[in-house]
């Protein structure tokens, strides 16, 4: 069981938008850098925030990342049946001293 | 290019050791974070490690502490992971990565699968 807590699933139309959430602690979400990874089946995951809402380069911006507290969101625009994945939370966590990811959300694109 | 290659999928009886390999190219690999992430069958992504290749300076997380040690030979820009006795829990795909962005793992070597049995 993550420290991190993200919904199992979520599912949205085609060219809808969706958000995911990422639950933490003060100990990991409230003082750290939250990244939020893209994981498609068969691939290797992919960054798509840094810096709690930074885009690193070719990322388009259709993903958008915000933190508020303890709590952090993954937005995503525009939705394509490309965007089927599984997406990641990660943050470092301060009292464990060690690097947490969350525990996933499946993306279905209706 | 920018990249990370890992070493190629193991096939392994429990007991056996092993050690795998994530090569960089395209950066300074001496000056960049590297973690090593497990992902078992149908789960979710797990953070095991990480080091700093310029020092070896190395954290584990404590679910893996004691049953992997984790290397670098910044001689030839290599990380590694290495378990001494593997056990049938060890199936699972394992991926590299480098800290490059502040808290983002942006380079990904393409993944290690580990079966045993």
């Amino acid at each position: 069981q993550s420290v991190l807590t993200q919904p199992p699933s979520v599912s949205a139309a085609p060219g809808q938008k969706v958000t995911i959430s990422c639950s933490g602690s003060s100990s990991n979400i409230g003082n750290n850098y939250v990244s939020w990874y893209q994981h498609l089946p068969g691939t290797a995951p992919k960054l798509l925030i840094y810096e709690n809402n930074e885009r690193p380069s070719g990322i388009p911006d259709r993903f958008s990342g915000s933190k508020s507290g303890t709590s952090a969101t993954l937005g995503i625009t525009g939705l394509q049946t490309g965007d089927e994945a599984d997406y990641y939370c990660g943050t470092w966590d301060s009292g464990l001293s060690v690097g947490v990811f969350g525990g996933g959300t499946k993306l279905t694109v209706l | 290019e920018v990249q990370l290659v890992q070493s190629g999928a193991e096939v392994k009886k429990p007991g056996e050791s092993l050690k795998i390999s994530c090569k960089a190219s395209g950066y300074s690999f001496s000056t960049y974070w590297i973690v090593w992430v497990r992902q078992m069958p149908g789960k979710g992504l797990e953070w095991m490690g990480i080091i700093y290749p310029g020092d070896s300076d190395t954290k584990y997380s404590p679910s893996f502490q004691g049953h992997v040690t984790i290397s670098a030979d910044k001689s030839i820009n290599t990380a590694y992971l290495q378990w001494s006795s593997l056990e049938a829990s060890d199936t699972a795909m394992y991926y590299c990565a480098a800290e490059r962005l502040q808290g983002g793992f942006d380079i990904w070597g393409q993944g290690t699968l580990v079966s045993v049995s």
